[in-house]
């Protein structure tokens, strides 16, 4: 069993939909949480980072952390056709040294216009 | 800032001969990192520079593969006699005071 779980893909939505994405992890290790978002061919971009349960809220995206049960999602309102790439979770313990990051699969996501 | 760079962008080699990339880190941030991507799955830690030294190997860096960073800035990773199995996306990521990592454009390698 990997560390990191990702939903997979690939996930269709229309345009102006609400999108889910998880991810579950094992390692009670993880302290901090991130979502990447990679466009065909290019690097991850950041999105979101947290370091406790709860929400956080940045513009159209929310992250949700519940550390009791290992599961992060990230939700996408009013969804857009440029919101359309691939989502990594990734995850590290907060050393505050060598935090590598352990990533998740990703999943495809394309909203219809 | 101008953000994390990787040369090249693309590399195509046969397979048996060496490649070198190269990773320009955000300036003034000490620690950098290298992962592998392939196709589908998300990318996987290789190697962790904290200033010019190395401080830790994942088991997925075999003796074909190795790292340098002189001087605590650009850094570079070889691969020896490469293998078809070595086509994959390299990307590079740094970080500066905060656990915020910023990842580079990547160098997709693909060996015949």
């Amino acid at each position: 069993q990997k560390e990191v779980e990702q939903d997979p893909g690939p996930l269709s939505v229309p345009e102006g939909a609400i999108v889910s994405l998880n991810c579950t992890y094992s390692n009670s290790a993880f302290q901090y949480f991130m979502w990447y978002r990679q466009y065909s061919r290019k690097g991850p971009e950041l999105l979101m980072y947290t370091y406790s349960s709860g929400n956080k809220e940045d513009g159209r995206f929310t992250a949700q952390v519940d550390k009791s049960s290992k599961y992060i999602s990230l939700f996408i309102r009013d969804s857009q056709p440029s919101d359309s790439a691939t989502y990594l979770c990734a995850m590290s313990p907060y050393t505050g040294a060598n935090s590598k990051l352990t990533f998740g699969k990703g999943i495809t996501l394309s909203v219809r216009p | 800032d101008t953000g994390v760079s990787q040369n090249p962008r693309h590399k195509i080699t046969k397979r048996g001969q060496n490649v070198t990339f190269r990773c320009d880190p955000i300036s003034e941030h000490n620690r950098l990192y290298w992962y592998r991507q392939t196709l589908g799955q998300g990318p996987e830690f290789l190697t962790y520079f904290q200033n010019e030294a190395q401080l830790e190997k994942s088991r997925l860096l075999s003796d074909r593969f190795s790292a340098e960073r002189p001087k605590g800035s650009f850094s570079t990773l070889e691969i020896q006699r490469t293998e078809q199995g070595d086509s994959a996306m390299y990307l590079c990521a740094s970080r500066g005071p905060t656990d915020t990592q910023y990842f580079g454009p990547g160098t997709r390698l693909t060996v015949l």
